[in-house]
């Protein structure tokens, strides 16, 4: 069955220091990846996703994230984190039905000032 | 272009009552999706529909739950008798079609949280 873990519950940094979240995901085929960004109060926003090509992808608010296939991880970076990044971010991959999407349990991103 | 609509965004209800979430997806839009979040938890898929179609209810309960997707309006999803382990976060997605070989981006609403007394 299709899994997908995010091992770090909260995750502090330092305004202006390098962010990386992790995510393994398990699947058989060829995934399709996604992170999600959650703010307070706001619905769920696609950073980026990978579906096939460059195994690293840029996103948006200036992310990326990088597939290894062989450590099943699509972890997400950014080189600098601002005070407005603090939220929560959620890794996902789909299914086998080529629409469910399976999530990790999310990683709370919290901003040092 | 307006986003994908859920209201109400919060919604208390007690034990017993019938709670209605709302849904309206993006414009030009036909594909809806819901997922449930649990606290502490990430999203599980719980129905895909069509417009007048359900096309996959698998992550539903069989009892009390159900969705639909009418023609004209919003999508709903009914909890008939809600009960204190329905409380948790409920969202919406949309498509404009399902992809091909599923490369469709699923775009979310802010999620409507039931509490149930």
């Amino acid at each position: 069955a299709q899994s997908v873990t995010q091992p770090d519950i909260h995750i502090t940094v330092s305004e202006g220091a390098s962010l990386e979240l992790r995510c393994n995901y398990s699947y058989g085929a060829t995934p399709y990846l996604f992170w999600y960004v959650q703010s307070p109060g706001q619905g769920l926003q696609l950073l980026l996703k990978y579906f096939s090509g460059d195994t690293l992808v840029q996103g948006i608010k200036g992310f990326e994230a990088e597939f290894k296939r062989s450590q099943s991880s699509f972890n997400l970076r950014k080189p600098s984190v601002h005070w407005s990044d603090a939220a929560e971010y959620f890794c996902a991959v789909r299914g086998d039905s080529n629409y469910q999407l399976i999530w990790g349990a999310g990683t709370k991103l919290i901003i040092k000032p | 272009n307006a986003g994908v609509m859920q209201n109400p965004r919060h919604l208390v209800r007690r034990r017993g009552q019938e709670a209605r979430l709302r849904c309206s997806p993006m414009k030009g839009h036909s594909h809806v999706y819901w997922y449930r979040q649990l606290p502490e938890e990430g999203l599980k898929f719980m129905v895909y529909l069509q417009k007048e179609n359900i096309i996959d209810e698998s992550g539903m309960p069989k009892e009390r739950f159900s969705a639909e997707f009418p023609k004209e309006g919003p999508s709903i999803l009914r909890i008939q008798q809600v009960v204190r382990g329905d409380s948790a976060a409920y969202f919406c997605a949309s498509s404009p079609d399902r992809g091909l070989e599923g490369k469709n981006i699923q775009y979310f609403g802010a999620g409507t949280r039931l509490s149930v007394l």
